[in-house]
């Protein structure tokens, strides 16, 4: 069984600044993948990184970067300078690497993240 | 590629009443999955299908939940004699696998369910 983790239920960033959301996961599987969705109050999911367990590099995707360290099980996600528009929640999920099974997503409860102008 | 399509973005029903949704996945994505969301919760898995196999089904989904993927393109989902507790959010995601290669995990709009 695969677990994820967000300890944060909301943060308060200032515009412009950097905000690390937290994630921890546990699973059995030898391989997996990470994942980080933004929702923002229209209710869809967003896809912003992607990272894969056997992956030697962290992830970066523009602003957005995954800071994965397998050993401890976690991995954050950093957005740097902050905009306005980041305000929305944010999930951490993660999946089994599995060609021929079933590569459901187990999601965290979420961070609400509120940028302040 | 207009990416993953879901209809319609709200319904609100009688409790009682059967409900179903719709989902246009990417084309040429060949796996489809059904997530539920209720408020302040992460989704959580419902079944997927490979093509037009179904292949898993989570024990969230009680036998008043059935859904079908013809012809392993778009998917629906039923539910039958709706309750309150069936109110949340309904998100289809779509995803290609090939080669041993997973590619993409795109999410809908999902389709807000309210059941009064």
């Amino acid at each position: 069984a695969q677990k994820i983790t967000q300890t944060q239920p909301g943060m308060f960033v200032q515009e412009k600044e950097a905000v690390t959301l937290d994630c921890t996961y546990d699973t059995s599987d030898p391989s997996y993948g990470l994942f980080w969705y933004k929702q923002p109050s229209s209710g869809e999911m967003i896809f912003l990184i992607y990272q894969g367990s056997y992956d030697q590099q962290n992830a970066t995707e523009g602003r957005y970067s995954l800071n994965f360290q397998k050993a401890r099980k976690s991995a954050n996600l950093v957005i740097s300078a902050s905009q306005l528009g980041d305000s929305a929640m944010y999930f951490c999920a993660m999946r089994p690497q599995s060609n021929f099974g079933n590569e459901k997503l187990t999601f965290g409860t979420g961070t609400r993240l509120t940028i302040i102008p | 590629d207009t990416g993953v399509s879901q209809d319609p973005r709200h319904k609100i029903t009688k409790r009682g009443q059967n409900v179903t949704f719709r989902c246009d996945p990417i084309s040429e994505h060949n796996r489809l999955y059904w997530y539920r969301q209720t408020l302040g919760q992460g989704p959580e898995f419902l079944t997927y299908f490979q093509n037009e196999a179904q292949l898993e089904k989570s024990r969230l989904l009680s036998d008043r939940f059935s859904a079908e993927r013809p012809k392993g393109s778009f998917s629906t989902l039923e539910i039958q004699r709706t309750e309150q507790g069936d109110s949340a959010m309904y998100l289809c995601a779509s995803s290609l696998s090939y080669a041993g290669q997973s590619y993409g995990y795109t999410f809908g709009s999902g389709t807000r369910l309210t059941v009064v």
